[in-house]
Order: C-alpha cells, then structure tokens, then sequence
C-alpha cells in the first residue's frame, strides 16, 4: 500500500497562473479532503469528498475547486492563484468512521506551494 | 463554534518528560487525538482517546483527558532527539459530516 499519495512536493507559481494538485490514494476510502497549512495555524479545510461524484466546501473553499471521479482520486484545483495561497497543502482520506469505532484520517506528504 | 487550542512552542531536555496541552470547546466531541508531523512529512497519527476515557497509556506516551474541563494533555516520558516534531491535537465532530478540527500545532524541541 502506498497510502496518500501528492505531487507534486513543490511548486512555485506566478500570480494568475493555474495549476492541479493531485492526490490519490489506494485504501479504497470513501472520504476525502484537502487541507492547507499556514504557519501557527493549523490546518484548515478547503473542501472535502464523501464518495466519488460527491464534494462540498470545507471552511476556506475560495479560489480553489475540486473534482472526485473516482475513489482513488481528488485532484485540487487552483485558478488565478494569489499570494494569499502560499501554502502547504495536505490531501487526506479516511473510512467514514462508525459509532463506538475511532476514525483516523490518514495523510499525504504535502505539496509546498508558493505563488510570487 | 468548533475550536481546538494549544500552546505553539515546547522545549525540553533530552531524557525529561514532556507535556503537551490542548484545549477543545465541543463536549460531543467523541473522539480526541494527536498527530505528530516531522519536517517536511504530513501528519500522522500518534495516539487516540475515546471520550469515556480519562487515561491511556501507549510505550512512552500517556493522554491524560479532563471531560469536565475539556482539557487533553500527551506526556512523552524519556523524550528523545527523535521526538522534536510539530503535534497536532485534533477533536472528532459528527455534525453533518465526519471531520476533525486541529489545533495550531505545538513544536516541541528536544535539546542535548
């Protein structure tokens, strides 16, 4: 099992440019998400899927979207990007989770991006 | 609304133990956990606590939960160089959809 998987693991981007971050993971999980991380601030939610077909906002979805075609695959999509999106960004996947049972979501490596 | 809080910044002696606290503001939350996330890794999960639970012991780490207080705390006994990381204390909500809340991130480091 590879797990999560990201690529790429840097990237520098000029204001305005567009790229794909991709994520893929091989646990035949229902769930996942897209998560950056700013320094001091933990990680935030962008967006989230519960199955393939299926995505919704998380808590800082502007500028970004997403796609889920299949289980394995939940490529993250930036538009215009602005500096304001210097980030390390973290694609995870989990199991729903079931009562009485703990949930864990499990991590990739991340992709440092930085947009000058 | 959902929060998780922590302290940024540990650094202890190698050998010593060391204590790392959280805060979380949702008493539903059922689960509670720390992650631990190396330079230049993602995160990945250290240990869990079930929220009926106010103690658990794994090796060299003990969670410590007051339910009442909505205090969590990992101990690390022995801390070693191989500690130093950055740890992430996250609580489980069920509301809508499954999801975890992370606090900041504390990083703890170990010096000779």
């Amino acid at each position: 099992n590879a797990g999560v998987t990201q690529t790429p693991k840097f990237r520098i981007l000029k204001i305005g440019q567009s790229m794909t971050l991709q994520c893929t993971q091989d646990m035949n999980h229902n769930y996942m998400y897209w998560y950056r991380q700013d320094p001091g601030m933990g990680l935030k939610l962008i967006y989230y899927s519960v199955g393939a077909g299926i995505t919704d906002k998380g808590e800082v979805p502007n500028g970004y979207n997403v796609s889920r075609s299949t289980t394995e695959d939940f490529p993250l999509r930036l538009e215009l990007a602005a500096p304001s999106q210097t980030s390390v960004y973290f694609c995870a996947s989990s199991y729903p989770g079931l009562a009485g049972g703990p949930y864990e979501q499990y991590f990739g490596p991340g992709t440092r991006l930085t947009v000058t | 609304g959902e929060d998780v809080e922590q302290s940024l910044f540990l650094s202890v002696r190698e050998g010593d133990s060391s204590v790392i606290n959280c805060t979380y503001t949702d008493s539903s939350s059922t689960y509670l956990y720390w992650y631990k996330q190396e330079p230049g890794a993602g995160l990945q999960l250290l240990t869990y606590i079930f929220s009926n639970m106010d103690m658990k012991q794994d090796q060299r780490l003990t969670v410590l939960l007051n339910k009442k207080d909505k205090h969590l705390s990992l101990r690390i006994a022995d801390t070693q160089t191989g500690d130093s990381a950055i740890y992430f204390c996250a609580a489980f909500f069920s509301g809508g959809y499954n999801k975890l809340i992370f606090g900041a991130g504390t990083r703890l480091a170990v010096h000779p």
